[in-house]
């Protein structure tokens, strides 16, 4: 499944299917880019990140994207499980120090 | 646990009254951080210490809003004459000082303002 972000803020995929989560972000100055992942009622959880000399990242069972020229950050999750239900945000810092948050995805995995 | 904690995890208050919230950073990490998040929002930043020093605060933060890192160590964030407005989810993160790295953020305290 893909998700366009703000445009689709509800992602639903199969279990055992990938997930694409997109993000647009809005500074072209940004030079550090994270994914946290939110379960209900928990604070943000640091998924990866990515700085801007990079194109991709790699994880565990995870891969980042970035793309500055349409300053469009992707976050892959290989194989979703059930335990990837939560909302997924990305964050940009415009300036040392601080992060600025997307409004969020949220992903539903289904049996 | 050496994670980031935040007390309490829940408050009510009367709308007009004053609440603290503590946050105790990673014991290492030089910076802290506030954020507010309300539901299906992504969090906001309100305003950000390295040791003890407020180096930015966010427009957010009214006159009402105070934060204060005395010993460079936990921080309290205080919100006086308390309104329904205030009502969000209150987070508190911690980095390290080199560079640009990732925060690691607390349970958050929820505020409700009845």
């Amino acid at each position: 499944g893909e998700s366009v972000g703000l445009h689709l803020p509800t992602l639903s995929v199969q279990e055992g299917d990938n997930s694409i989560i997109n993000c647009a972000y809005s500074n072209s100055a940004s030079d550090y880019f994270i994914w946290y992942k939110q379960e209900s009622g928990k604070g943000p959880q640091f998924i990866i990140d990515i700085r801007s000399n990079m194109d991709k990242r790699q994880g565990q069972r995870v891969t980042v994207l970035l793309n500055k020229t349409v300053k469009h950050l992707s976050l892959q999750i290989a194989a979703t499980q059930p335990g990837d239900s939560a909302v997924y945000f990305c964050a940009e810092n415009p300036s040392w120090g601080k992060l600025q948050f997307g409004a969020g995805t949220q992903v539903v995995v289904t049996p | 646990d050496t994670g980031v904690s935040q007390n309490p995890r829940h408050k009510i208050t009367k709308r007009g009254q004053n609440v603290t919230f503590r946050c105790d950073p990673i014991s290492e990490h030089n910076r802290l951080y506030w954020y507010r998040q309300t539901l299906g929002q992504g969090p906001e930043f309100l305003t950000y210490f390295q040791n003890e020093a407020q180096l930015e605060k966010s427009r957010l933060l009214s006159d009402r809003f105070s934060a204060e890192r005395p010993k460079g160590s936990f921080s309290t964030l205080e919100i006086q004459r308390t309104e329904q407005g205030d009502s969000a989810m209150y987070l508190c993160a911690s980095s390290s000082n080199m560079g640009d790295t990732e925060a690691f953020f607390g349970q958050g305290t929820r505020l409700t303002v009845v």
